[in-house]
């Protein structure tokens, strides 16, 4: 199916652990992102990448690790989960055009136990 | 931190009313956009408008931008039930990074 899918949907994982999540899309953006929801924070940038091998931080990246070695992929992985990264996580793409929207994957909800 | 402000966080309307939301933002940027997230799902764009645009309507969305105040609103006409939702503004400083504001949350009632 086209579009931008998130793997997996829930995540309930133990503190200290590492835990990857998934991030497809079907469109061949250049650019992918990877943001958090949090109540009363909105969502907040982590890492983005602009191309295949080419990664950056955002606003909150401490303790989050990405790579993207094919364009449509964009994992997000959270080398040792800690309570306060309990959120949902958003990961978008776009075409990289100047003045062009962003399409968001569905969420996937993880909880850091 | 970069994020702005939106204004109210919470809205509750009837259908057939118009809601209006307010965003406030910090840095210079190249556009703002708006996107609605209904309840556990992702986000989906409504409008953007550019940085030398003041406004822009779409369908039942009016948005306005002011970019001496680093301000914007969100006016939904005639509001309908099926609006019941989340909205954010997000503005674009550079480099597709969307900056979101804290966002409203809309419920209209039958």
């Amino acid at each position: 199916d086209a579009g931008i899918t998130q793997s997996p949907r829930y995540k309930i994982t133990e503190t200290g652990r590492q835990v990857t999540l998934m991030c497809h899309q079907t469109w061949s953006h250049s650019y992918m992102f990877w943001y958090r929801q949090d109540l009363g924070h909105g969502l907040r940038l982590i890492y983005y990448s602009a191309a295949a091998d080419i990664t950056d931080k955002g606003e909150v990246p401490d303790g989050y690790v990405v790579s993207r070695s094919k364009t449509e992929n964009f994992p997000l992985t959270l080398e040792s989960a800690t309570r306060s990264q309990t959120s949902v996580y958003f990961c978008a793409s776009s075409d990289g055009s100047l003045n062009t929207e962003a399409f968001f994957g569905q969420g996937t909800r993880l909880t850091v136990v | 931190s970069q994020q702005g402000e939106e204004d109210p966080q919470a809205l509750s309307i009837q259908e057939g009313e118009n809601a209006t939301m307010n965003c406030s933002y910090k840095t210079s940027i190249n556009n703002l956009q708006w996107y609605r997230q209904n309840s556990g799902r992702g986000l989906v764009h409504l409008i953007l408008i550019r940085s030398n645009e003041r406004e822009k309507h779409s369908g039942r969305l009016r948005v306005t931008l002011d970019t001496s105040k680093k301000s914007s609103s969100l006016l939904i006409t005639a509001s309908r039930a099926a609006d019941t939702a989340s909205y954010f503004c997000a503005t674009d400083a550079g480099f597709q990074k969307l900056v979101f504001g804290t966002g409203t949350r809309l419920l209209v009632s039958p």
